[in-house]
Parts: C-alpha cells; sequence; structure tokens
C-alpha cells in the first residue's frame, strides 16, 4: 500500500507563476515531512523539510503548508522560474521501529515554460 | 567531501547473473538506504541500516540482499538478475537513526537486465 500519496503526476507552469504540489498520508508516526528535488541524471537532494509542529514554513520562493487534522502538506513554488524544472517529490518519516524509515511519494514532474 | 558515492554508474546484466552495488559515505552517518527508482513509481525503500551490523527490509526487499559491515559502506546483492530489477538504484545516508535529518543521495547505478 502507498504510504504517502502525491498529486499531480505532472505539472506545466509559466514563468512567474505559482506551482502546487500536493501530497496525502496516512500513518499518524509520520513526523517528518521533507521535499525533494532531482534533475534528470542526478540524485534527489532535499528541498525543504517541515515538522508537524508549524502549518507552514517558508525558505526563498519555497513554502511548505501543512495541515495536520487532514493529514496533507503541499509544496508552493512562487515566481516559478525554467530553472525550477525538475521532479519533485515528498515524502514522510516517523522515528523509530516500523516508521523509522523515509517512505516517497510518486513523483510530479514540473516543467516551467520561460 | 565525496559525500555518497555509487559504482558503477551503468551495468547490463544478463538473467540469472549476481552482482554487487556499491555504496559508500564519508560523513560518518549512521543511517544508510538503498531505493529504487522506476517511472510513476517513485523512489522505493529496499533496505535501510540503522547502523554498523543492523539491517532491515524496506517496501521492496524481495531479490536483493544488503549487509553492514562498516559505517562507511552498504553494498546491495542481486543474487539472480531478473528482467523486473531493471531500474535505477540510489543509495542515501543521513546522519542519525532516530533523528530526522537530512538525507544525502548519490547519483544512482543504472541498471539494465536482459
Amino acid at each position: 500500500q502507498q504510504q504517502v500519496k502525491q498529486s499531480p503526476q505532472s505539472l506545466i507552469v509559466q514563468k512567474g507563476g505559482i506551482s502546487i504540489i500536493n501530497c496525502a498520508y496516512e500513518n499518524t508516526a509520520f513526523d517528518y515531512f521533507p521535499w525533494y528535488q532531482q534533475f534528470p541524471g542526478k540524485g534527489p537532494a532535499l528541498l525543504i523539510a517541515i515538522r508537524p509542529d508549524v502549518s507552514e514554513k517558508k525558505e526563498g520562493r519555497f513554502t511548505i503548508s501543512f495541515n495536520k487534522s487532514a493529514k496533507q502538506f503541499s509544496l508552493h513554488i512562487m515566481d516559478s522560474q525554467p530553472g525550477d524544472s525538475a521532479t519533485y517529490f515528498c515524502a514522510a518519516k516517523g522515528r523509530g521501529g516500523a516508521t523509522n524509515k523515509l517512505i516517497f511519494g510518486t513523483g510530479t514532474l514540473l516543467a516551467v515554460q520561460p | 567531501n565525496a559525500g555518497v558515492t555509487q559504482t558503477p554508474k551503468f551495468q547490463v546484466l544478463k538473467t540469472g547473473q549476481s552482482m554487487t552495488l556499491q555504496c559508500a559515505q564519508d560523513m560518518n552517518h549512521e543511517y544508510m538506504s538503498w531505493y529504487r527508482q522506476d517511472p510513476g513509481m517513485g523512489l522505493r525503500l529496499i533496505h535501510y541500516s540503522v547502523g554498523a551490523g543492523i539491517t532491515d527490509q524496506g517496501e521492496v526487499p524481495n531479490g536483493y540482499n544488503v549487509s553492514r559491515s562498516t559505517t562507511e559502506d552498504f553494498p546491495l546483492r542481486l543474487l539472480s538478475a531478473a528482467p523486473s530489477q531493471t531500474s535505477v538504484y540510489f543509495c542515501a545516508s543521513s546522519l542519525d537513526r532516530n533523528m530526522n535529518t537530512e538525507a544525502f543521495f548519490g547519483q544512482g547505478t543504472r541498471l539494465t537486465v536482459v
């Protein structure tokens, strides 16, 4: 079963627009929710992460919104640029026991058109 | 500082052959893991290790073995390769086995089984 569900599968945004990617999780023991960015031919790299004690975290143009009651979190990319074109993965992890492993969503391929 | 190093970068195997994918990190990280990446499936966890001498199964462990004899190395073994194991494999490491810290990924190994 898929513990972290991600949508959409692909996204096309115009330069300067807002890109929004959504994720939902099932296990309430998860307490760490990172987003990873992957360029073609490279390994994923951490973009931004949030813990459930806050509802929002912003780093530059990238913002995570977190809704603990709905078990959902999303990535917003403001003023999207062609250089943001990449695959984005959400993930979730707990601490100890069966949840002590980083579980990824299926990814979103973002294309920002100039 | 090399980070996470995977070898080889590319490999073609015949069905039934065995091989070992190498992964080494020089950051003294406790936690190491192996993922496979397939189109539309995201990154799926194969095996992980929370420290030397300790390994556990992830989401898709069948057909793969691992061991962790040192902190630095975490090889992934395919005992009898099958076409279904054609994929891109990523090794990742993070600092602490229980704390939710950033996962650093290698560049990946693209494996084709014919």
